[in-house]
């Protein structure tokens, strides 16, 4: 199993402001990804981070807005820049382990 | 991956046994089935797998038809804490991590 942990758990954002969410992973994974579910929706892939190369995003997402490193086998970060209400969301992050995914708890973002 | 159909949303009466049907009719041979559930305010959990076989795990059964086009997850004795949204995906299992997420089954376990 895979334990994850994200940072921060909730904040408040003022829009125009930009944000870096934290995931940590207790093991080395190949694979991390990150998914956005906005206010009564269901999850959308934003991207695909492997360490030692630039995360693959899904249509309709990009970098300039979302900026995503992943350092090592263990950690990468998700930024959300120039937020706007509708970037009001739950961030998480996801891991691949055997056949199993595993994700986060979570980053629930208001931007004001 | 191909597209799952769920039904929006069920009622359960606690200590039964809930089903949860979900078609996914243009399921490739190489692509398992795969049930996740989330309980609001956290993240997706995994729940259970299977490729072709039926498959019973601490938490769930899974039936998947002959065909494979179908399938439904199992909670044998619901509990309120079951009360979720449930996830049925389909997916090549080497590309495990990437997944396509539906709209999902509100499963509301009632007393």
């Amino acid at each position: 199993s895979a334990v994850i942990s994200q940072k921060p758990s909730r904040d408040i954002c003022q829009r125009g402001t930009s944000l870096t969410i934290q995931c940590q992973v207790d093991s080395q994974v190949t694979m991390m990804f990150w998914y956005r579910q906005q206010p009564g929706q269901s999850l959308t892939l934003i991207a695909t981070a492997n360490q030692g190369s630039e995360a693959t995003y899904e249509s309709g997402f990009v970098i300039d807005k979302f900026p995503i490193s992943r350092p090592n086998l263990t950690f990468s970060t998700l930024t959300v820049s120039n937020m706007s209400p509708e970037d009001s969301s739950i961030y998480l992050c996801s891991v691949s382990s055997g056949n199993t995914i595993y994700f986060g708890e979570g980053s629930w973002l208001t931007v004001v | 991956d191909a597209k799952t159909t769920q039904p929006t949303s069920m009622d359960c009466a606690e200590g039964r046994a809930a089903n949860l049907p979900c078609n996914h009719s243009t399921i490739s041979g190489n692509e398992y089935v795969y049930w996740y559930r989330q309980i609001h305010s956290q993240g997706p959990q995994y729940i259970i797998h299977g490729l072709k076989n039926n498959e019973t795990n601490e938490m769930a059964s899974l039936i998947i038809t002959e065909d494979r086009k179908s399938s439904t997850l199992i909670l044998p004795h619901a509990t309120l804490r079951d009360t979720a949204v449930y996830y049925c995906i389909v997916r090549v299992d080497t590309n495990a991590g990437k997944s396509t997420f539906g709209d999902g089954t509100t499963l509301t376990v009632k007393p």
